[in-house]
């Protein structure tokens, strides 16, 4: 079955960088692009960006340039997401989805990110 | 980037309630449109997607429809496991935009 499987929670200071994974099986990884998506109490659902497993190619929301960088290794079928610069602003719980001809079909379980000194 | 409203941010029903789930766009996306449940503590789960297909896996008693920029989710009787957020998704023009959400909560 589908699985995708997000690394745990992080505690981080304000100013620095977090990376975290979502790792993929039951599937062809480079048959899908890999979303990211930003959830907070405050604004909700926010789309990131996502990442073509195949060639690497990244796409992001304007919003999130300069703040969060996708990556991949195909060889483990794992896609990463790095939050640089890290704010309170930044604290949220993160997912990574499938996303294919029906994006976001299946979700990562969530990593929650705080930021405090 | 288009703006995804969803109406009413809290929706009160009962066990066995036929209830209606608003979603409009500030822009027409076409049939792009999922809708997904979310509940406390767990990631969101696709019901719908393109409007009304039914994800496989989804009870019957969900379904969707619209077009353009108006669109709803159905669910015909609602059961006790069906009390939770749902949210709209828009996936026809980038930045891929979410809505605020509709709370279904039991009266």
């Amino acid at each position: 079955q589908v699985q995708l499987q997000q690394s745990g929670a992080e505690l981080a200071k304000p100013g620095s960088s977090v990376k975290i994974s979502c790792k993929a099986s039951g599937y062809t990884f480079t048959s899908y692009y890999v979303s990211w998506i930003k959830q907070t109490t405050g604004q909700g659902l926010e789309y990131i960006g996502h990442i073509n497993t195949g060639s690497g190619g990244t796409n992001y929301n304007e919003k999130f340039k300069g703040k969060a960088t996708l990556t991949v290794d195909k060889s483990s079928s794992t896609a990463f997401m790095q939050l640089s610069s890290l704010t309170p602003d930044d604290s949220a719980v993160y997912y990574c989805a499938r996303e294919g001809a029906d994006p976001l079909d299946y979700w990562g379980q969530g990593v929650m990110v705080t930021v405090s000194s | 980037d288009i703006q995804m409203t969803q109406s009413p941010s809290v929706l009160s029903a009962s066990v066995g309630d036929r209830v209606t789930l608003n979603c409009k766009a500030s822009q027409n996306i076409n049939k792009y449109l999922n809708w997904y449940q979310q509940k406390l503590g767990e990631a969101p789960k696709l019901l719908i997607y393109n409007t009304n297909n039914l994800q496989t896996g989804i009870p019957s008693r969900f379904s969707g429809s619209g077009s353009g920029t108006d669109f709803t989710l159905t669910i015909s009787s609602l059961q006790p496991e069906d009390f939770a957020t749902y949210f709209c998704f828009q996936h026809n023009s980038w930045p891929y935009t979410f809505g605020a959400g509709t709370k279904l909560e039991l009266k």
